[in-house]
């Protein structure tokens, strides 16, 4: 299995500029979430999806964030506009939600860098 | 509400035990986590205890659980340098929707 797989590794862009992160899951998981890290604040969960339904988004900052999963294999996180405080790495993680309501383990993708000018 | 509190920093000698601990509010935690996370790279998976245990131990990781403290602490033996890291516990409870609370991370340092 390839695991969560992130792109893109690194982005560097300029204030105002649309950003979109994306996040392929494991193959067979059905939950799935972002999070953002930074020296000051730490890891910060954002959102999460069960079985393609945004389940709790009261981490997503500001209403410049934004994050769809459109099918169980493929999500986006979106900022738009961008600011110098939204640099960080951005993770992408999944795991397998079972019937029984179970917290299952996480599965971290290796994270987008993002810079922001 | 959830809360998951570590120390920031952990310096240790190659070949000491290193002990990393973390508090956590949420009486009904069901599950708690060890992640591991070098340095450019996403959190792993290192082990996992249920509530209902005390310890747990896999090769060189022992994993206490003091739930009426709501104290956990993982214990490394003979440390090496190639587990400097930033580790991390975290928990989640049955009915949770799968969401983890994740502690603030500790630094560990291993020094020759």
């Amino acid at each position: 299995d390839a695991g969560v797989i992130q792109s893109p590794r690194h982005e560097v862009t300029e204030m105002g500029q649309e950003v979109t992160l994306r996040c392929k899951p494991i193959s067979g998981h059905n939950s799935l979430f972002w999070y953002r890290q930074t020296m000051m604040r730490g890891l910060e969960l954002l959102i999460y999806f069960n079985n393609n339904v945004p389940i709790d988004d009261s981490g997503m900052p500001e209403d410049r964030f934004s994050a769809k999963m459109p099918n169980a294999s493929f999500s986006t996180l979106k900022i738009q506009p961008s600011e110098p405080r939204d640099s960080a790495v951005y993770f992408c993680a999944s795991s397998l939600l079972g019937v029984s309501g179970r917290t299952d383990t996480q599965y971290f993708g290796p994270g987008t860098r993002l810079t922001v000018l | 509400g959830e809360d998951v509190e570590q120390s920031l920093f952990l310096s240790v000698r190659e070949g000491d035990s290193s002990v990393i601990n973390c508090t956590y509010t949420d009486s009904s935690s069901t599950y708690l986590y060890w992640y591991k996370q070098e340095p450019g790279a996403g959190l792993q998976l290192l082990t996992y205890i249920f509530s209902n245990m005390d310890m747990k131990q896999d090769q060189r990781l022992t994993v206490l659980l003091n739930k009426k403290d709501k104290h956990l602490s993982l214990r490394i033996a003979d440390t090496q340098t190639g587990d400097s890291a930033i580790y991390f516990c975290a928990e989640g409870r049955t009915g949770g929707g799968n969401k983890l609370t994740f502690g603030t991370g500790t630094q560990l340092k291993v020094e020759l």
